[in-house]
C-alpha cells in the first residue's frame, strides 16, 4: 500500500523558512513524479509544483524565486522548502504522486498544517 | 497560465438525484483534465483523469466528459458519502498545473 506522510513544524516565524517532509512507503521514488500542493484555510488547491527523482523540478511561477524542492533517494522522502514567508503561506501543504504516463495526482498525503505566525 | 473556472460555485442536490458540475478552461486543454472530491479535513482523492477515464476504485455512478475547453462531471444518483466539495485540474500546460476553485456539493 503506498502512503505519503508529510512532516515538519506547525509553526513558523515571518520571513524565515518552511521546511517540510514528504516521506513516500510501498513504492520506489524512481517511478513517479512528486509534487507539493497546498490549500489556504477555506481556500482551494494550489499547485507549488514538482519534483522527479532524478532532481529534475518544476515550480509554480510565483513562488519560483522562494521554493526549492530535493529528494532523497536513499530515504524515499521529498522535500519541500519556502523561503521567507509571510502569513500568506498559511495553509494545509500536501504531498502526492503524479504517475509519469497519466495525468491526474492519484495517491495523497494527509496533509500538515504550517502557521505562519510570530 | 491557464484559469480554470467551475460553476456552479454550490449545488444543491437531494440523496438519489442526479448532479451536474461544469469546468471551464480559458484556452484548450486537450483531455488533461482531472477531477477530484475533497470531504472536510481530508485530502482530496482522484476521481478522474484524462477528462473522462475513472481512477481505480471509484463507482461507476460516476462520469466525466468534455474536450477542450469544456467539461463536465456527472453523478448519477447521490449517495450520502458523495457530498463534498469536486475540484478540476488541468495538466496540460505547466508550470503551474491549475485548479478551479471548486464547487460544494450540498444536499438538499
Amino acid at each position: 500500500q503506498v502512503q505519503l506522510q508529510e512532516s515538519g513544524p506547525g509553526l513558523v516565524k515571518p520571513s524565515e523558512t518552511l521546511s517540510l517532509t514528504c516521506a513516500v512507503s510501498g513504492v520506489s521514488i524512481r517511478s513517479y513524479y512528486w509534487l507539493w500542493i497546498r490549500q489556504a484555510p477555506g481556500k482551494g488547491l494550489e499547485y507549488i509544483g514538482y519534483i522527479y527523482y532524478s532532481g529534475s523540478t518544476s515550480y509554480h511561477p510565483s513562488l519560483n524565486s522562494r521554493v526549492t524542492m530535493s529528494v532523497d533517494t536513499s530515504k524515499n522522502q521529498v522535500s519541500l522548502k519556502l523561503r521567507s514567508v509571510t502569513a500568506a503561506d498559511t495553509a494545509v501543504y500536501y504531498c502526492a504522486r503524479e504517475r509519469l504516463t497519466v495525468g491526474g495526482m492519484d495517491v495523497w498525503g494527509q496533509g500538515t498544517t504550517v502557521r505562519v505566525s510570530s | 497560465e491557464i484559469v480554470m473556472t467551475q460553476s456552479p460555485a454550490t449545488l444543491s442536490v437531494s440523496p438519489g438525484e442526479r448532479a451536474t458540475l461544469s469546468c471551464r478552461a480559458s484556452q484548450s486543454v486537450r483531455s488533461n483534465l482531472a477531477w477530484y472530491q475533497q470531504k472536510p479535513g481530508q485530502a482530496p482523492r482522484l476521481l478522474i483523469h484524462d477528462a473522462s477515464t475513472r481512477a481505480t476504485g471509484v463507482p461507476d455512478r460516476f462520469s466525466a466528459s468534455g474536450s477542450g475547453t469544456e467539461f463536465t462531471l456527472t453523478i448519477s444518483s447521490l449517495q450520502s458519502e458523495d457530498f463534498a466539495v469536486y475540484y478540476c485540474q488541468q495538466y496540460n500546460k505547466w508550470p503551474p498545473y491549475t485548479f478551479g476553485q471548486g464547487t460544494k456539493l450540498e444536499i438538499k
